[in-house]
């Protein structure tokens, strides 16, 4: 079976670090893109970045260029999401999800990490 | 790149009909027949329910279906059940090279 699944809610202090990861089983983790979308709480989603493991390929959204950053481990087949200094507009759920290199849909999406930033 | 634009709201009774649209430009929706739905229930993660369009993934019931004409996109769900009331975002390719993916605002859908 198909899976990404992420770690745990965090609850920081502004300024703060963070690194949140999405592991996937099931599949070739080396062959599908990984991006990571952020919801808001009562809003909708968007996309944050892009990353292909094959080739460290990285795309960021304009909107999140700078503000975050997108690694992977191919070795455990994890993918990371990263902020250096948080800020409480930062709260909100963020998602992993997948595409094959070539497709343009997501069809597995991990079960969601819950950020909440407050001082 | 902007948001597709979606109704914000959408209701129906069981067993009716519901369309809904997903406008974009001649750069995104228009130019390529690269659109997904996703269906996110209330705390859930969303769920691809049609790609390229009009595909629908295995396990997907056949009363929803996928359309597009010009720069708009449209989901239908024939027959609309209880369990299909969700939030419904679209999402295009745009081709950009700096990031080739834009989604909607997001649909409503109530089962009154």
């Amino acid at each position: 079976e198909v899976q990404l699944v992420q770690s745990g809610a965090e609850v920081k202090k502004p300024g703060e670090s963070l690194k949140i990861s999405c592991k996937g089983s099931g599949y070739s983790f080396t062959n599908y893109w990984i991006g990571w979308v952020r919801q808001m709480p009562g809003q909708g989603l968007e996309w944050m970045g892009l990353f292909y493991p094959a080739n460290s390929d990285t795309k960021y959204s304009p909107s999140f260029q700078g503000q975050v950053t997108i690694s992977a481990d191919e070795s455990i087949s994890t993918a990371y999401l990263q902020w250096s200094s948080l800020k409480a507009s930062d709260t909100a759920m963020y998602y992993c999800t997948r595409a094959l290199n070539g497709l343009t849909y997501f069809d597995t999406w991990g079960q969601g990490t819950l950020v909440t930033v407050s001082s | 790149q902007s948001a597709l634009t979606q109704p914000r709201s959408v209701s129906g009774s069981p067993g009716q009909s519901v369309t809904f649209s997903c406008t974009g430009t001649s750069s995104d929706v228009g130019a390529y027949n690269y659109v997904s739905w996703y269906q996110q229930h209330p705390g859930k993660a969303p769920k691809l329910m049609i790609y390229d369009v009009t595909k629908r993934p295995s396990g997907v019931p056949d009363r929803f279906s996928g359309s597009k004409s010009g720069s708009t996109a449209s989901l239908t769900i024939s027959g609309v059940q209880a369990e299909d009331e969700a939030d419904y975002y679209c999402c295009s390719y745009t081709g950009s090279f700096i990031f080739p993916y834009v989604f909607g605002t997001g649909t409503e859908v109530t089962v009154l």
